[in-house]
């Protein structure tokens, strides 16, 4: 079974505090996508990490992707109440377009 | 334009309707995808159609149907569902061919979230 394991599954801080979501396998995997989704909405997709070792930053998230493409991590600095919601993280491995998706992180950032 | 658009938003169903799902994007991208998402769980597939041929369908009970009429339409034909089914059904496009690893990047739409009674 092909595993990607998301931690933590549930996150509540205050507004201003820094985060930081892991998704973890022992897989490797060709790309890595991150998501965010709000309630009754699909996943919007934030960023895709292709290299190991590669870094992304997107505004206050930073993604990264472990040197040997098997693990990646997003960071949030200053965590603001619009960054509630559920971050996904899916890995690809070149099998037809099938995504293994870890079980989501839902983040609440109270004001 | 990365937009893959979904009708409708909502729809409520009896058991015994039939209904549709529709799913458009004009990405120019090869690959679209079905998913059904229960609340705060991640989506799960359910078909695959690459290059407008069906290439993988993840054991749907037959009462889903898909079709891809053209590159850039996907419907997916509901009929005798279960209270069950209630979820939001997803549809994703992804550019596929070829290219670096990034054409494995899937674009979702906003879903249509099912009610059946």
């Amino acid at each position: 079974t092909q595993l990607l394991e998301q931690s933590p599954q549930f996150l509540s801080i205050q507004e201003g505090e820094n985060l930081t979501v892991y998704c973890n396998s022992s897989s490797v995997f060709s790309s890595l996508q991150w998501y965010r989704q709000e309630p009754g909405e699909g996943p919007v997709l934030l960023v895709t990490v292709v290299t190991g070792g590669e870094v992304k930053k997107l505004k206050r998230l930073t993604f990264q992707f472990g040197d040997a493409r098997k693990d990646s991590s997003l960071h949030i600095t200053a965590a603001q109440p619009g960054d509630t919601g559920l971050y996904l993280c899916a890995g690809a491995r070149n099998q037809g377009g099938k995504l293994i998706f870890g079980q989501g992180t839902e983040l609440s950032v109270k004001p | 334009d990365t937009e893959v658009t979904q009708t409708p938003k909502h729809l409520v169903m009896g058991m015994t309707n039939k209904k549709s799902l529709k799913c458009e994007q004009h990405m120019g991208h090869r690959a679209m995808y079905w998913y059904k998402q229960k609340a705060k769980k991640p989506p799960e597939l359910m078909f695959v159609y690459s290059y407008e041929k069906l290439s993988i369908n993840e054991s749907v009970p037959s009462r889903f149907s898909p079709e891809c009429p053209n590159s850039s339409l996907l419907n997916l034909h509901l009929h005798a569902l279960q209270p069950e089914d209630s979820a939001l059904y997803l549809c994703a496009s992804s550019p596929m061919g070829s290219g670096g690893m990034e054409r494995e990047t899937q674009y979702f739409g906003p879903g249509t979230r099912l009610l059946v009674l």
